[in-house]
């Protein structure tokens, strides 16, 4: 089945500690994002790669760190200068080439950082 | 800056009834105006989409509505039933000259729809 796979559901790190979360797909989709959802505060955007080999900060990109080397996977990495890291994290992806671009989402990693 | 807005956090409604969602958003750039409905650690689903050539726009039980002048959409659910109860959630995006847009969303804060039996 295609679709956005995010590991680990869940995620405990120590504070200082770099963590790494994971997205894969296998939708062909040329676009991947980043998003953080906080509570009261809606998705807000991290990063987000349009091609391989490239990406953009979006807007609460401080703190994180992203990489495209292959189209199925964008993975992120929360650093230890990510001032609140323990938070809901959602991957997307979409297609340019649908005229109807809405994103497609994973299932999220809840991090927390103890 | 808060361009998309989800002013009411909560929403209750009875079974069969109109529930009305409501999204206000201050950027006049945004074309393409999208309605994602997320339950507890899951990721959200895409629900209903509505260009801004258009005012309205329906699927099934879900209508979207777009007020371009007042910058403002809404989505109807009729008649609401207890699996709509999630949080909902409004985004706005702009199209390219190419007529796509690449999915690159900003999202209001959402809205916690609970619809009793």
């Amino acid at each position: 089945d295609g679709g956005i796979t995010q590991s680990p559901k869940y995620l405990f790190r120590k504070e200082g500690q770099n963590v790494t979360l994971s997205c894969e797909q296998n939708l062909n989709h040329d676009a991947m994002y980043w998003y953080r959802q906080d509570p009261g505060q809606g998705l807000r955007l991290i990063y987000y790669s349009q091609i391989v080999n490239d990406f953009q900060k979006g807007d609460i990109a401080e703190g994180y760190s992203v990489s495209r080397e292959k189209k199925e996977s964008f993975p992120l990495t929360v650093t230890s200068a990510q001032k609140n890291p323990t938070a809901f994290y959602l991957c997307a992806s979409s297609s340019h080439r649908a005229k109807v671009t809405e994103a497609f989402f994973g299932q999220g990693t809840r991090l927390t950082v103890v | 800056d808060q361009q998309v807005k989800q002013n009411s956090p909560s929403l209750s409604v009875q079974e069969g009834r109109i529930s009305i969602l409501n999204c206000d958003y201050t950027n006049s750039m945004f074309d393409y105006f999208l309605w994602y409905k997320k339950y507890p650690a899951e990721g959200p689903t895409f629900l209903i989409s509505i260009s801004s050539i258009k005012d309205k726009n329906e699927d099934g039980r879900f209508t979207v509505f777009l007020n371009k002048s007042a910058k403002h959409l809404s989505l109807h659910i009729v008649p609401s039933q207890p699996g709509d109860s999630a949080v909902y959630f409004c985004a706005a995006s702009r199209v390219n000259a190419g007529g796509t847009s690449y999915g690159k969303l900003t999202f209001g804060q959402g809205t916690i729809l609970t619809v009793h039996p």
